[in-house]
C-alpha cells in the first residue's frame, strides 16, 4: 500500500523558514517523480513543485514560490523535502506530498497533508 | 500558463442521479487531463488520468471523456460517498494547473 506522510508543518512568522518532509512507503521511491501541491484555507489546489525520479535531475517550481522554495529528495531515506523560506501570509496552506504515476502521468497518490500557517 | 475552468461551480443532486461536470482548457492539452476528488478536510484522491482512464480502484460509475480543450467527468449513478469537490488538472505543460473545482452537494 502506498503511503505518503508529511511532517514539519506549523506556525511560522512572516519572513521565516520551514522544512517539510514526506516519508514514502509501499513503493520503490526512487523510481517515481514527486510533487508538492498546496491548498490555502477554503481555496482550490495549487501545484507547487516537482522533482524527477532517480537523482532528481529535473526540478520545477510554480512562479509563486520560485527562488524561495527548494524541493529535494533522499532516495536512501525514501523521503521528499520542501525547504521554504521568506514565507508570507500567502503561503499559509495545507501542503500535500504526492506521487506522480509511471511515465507521463499525473499524480496518482496523495499524502494526508500538513498545515503551514504564516502569521505574526 | 494554461488556464482551466470548470462548470458548474456547484450543483445539487440526489443519490442515483447522473452528474456531468465540464472542464475547459485555455489551449489544447491533447488528453493530458486528470480528475481529482476531494472530501472536506481530507486529502485529494485521484480518479482519472489521460482524460478517460480510471485510476486503480476507482468505481466504474466514474467516467471521463474529451480531448483538446473540452473535457467531461460523468458519474453515472451518484452514490452517498460521491458528494465532494471535483477538480480537473492539466499536465500537458508546466505549471500543472488545476481548475477551480465543482462542489457536488446533496439535494
Amino acid at each position: 500500500e502506498v503511503q505518503l506522510v508529511e511532517s514539519g508543518g506549523g506556525l511560522v512568522k512572516p519572513g521565516g523558514s520551514l522544512r517539510l518532509s514526506c516519508a514514502a512507503a509501499g513503493f520503490t521511491f526512487k523510481k517515481y517523480s514527486m510533487d508538492w501541491v498546496r491548498q490555502a484555507p477554503g481555496k482550490g489546489l495549487e501545484w507547487v513543485s516537482s522533482i524527477s525520479s532517480g537523482g532528481g535531475t529535473y526540478i520545477y517550481y510554480a512562479d509563486s514560490v520560485r527562488g524561495r522554495f527548494t524541493i529535494s529528495r533522499d532516495n536512501a531515506k525514501n523521503s521528499l523535502y520542501l525547504q521554504m523560506s521568506s514565507l508570507t501570509a500567502d503561503d499559509t496552506a495545507v501542503y500535500f506530498c504526492a506521487r506522480e504515476g509511471d511515465g507521463i502521468q499525473p499524480i496518482d497518490y496523495w499524502g494526508q497533508g500538513i498545515l503551514v500557517t504564516v502569521s505574526s | 500558463d494554461i488556464r482551466m475552468t470548470q462548470s458548474p461551480s456547484s450543483l445539487s443532486a440526489s443519490v442515483g442521479d447522473r452528474v456531468t461536470i465540464t472542464c475547459r482548457a485555455s489551449q489544447g492539452i491533447s488528453n493530458y487531463l486528470a480528475w481529482v476528488q476531494q472530501k472536506p478536510g481530507k486529502a485529494p484522491k485521484s480518479l482519472i488520468y489521460a482524460a478517460s482512464s480510471l485510476q486503480s480502484g476507482v468505481p466504474s460509475r466514474f467516467s471521463g471523456s474529451g480531448s483538446g480543450t473540452e473535457f467531461t467527468l460523468t458519474i453515472s449513478s451518484l452514490q452517498p460517498e460521491d458528494f465532494a469537490t471535483y477538480y480537473c488538472q492539466q499536465y500537458n505543460a508546466l505549471p500543472f494547473t488545476f481548475g477551480p473545482g465543482t462542489k457536488v452537494n446533496i439535494k
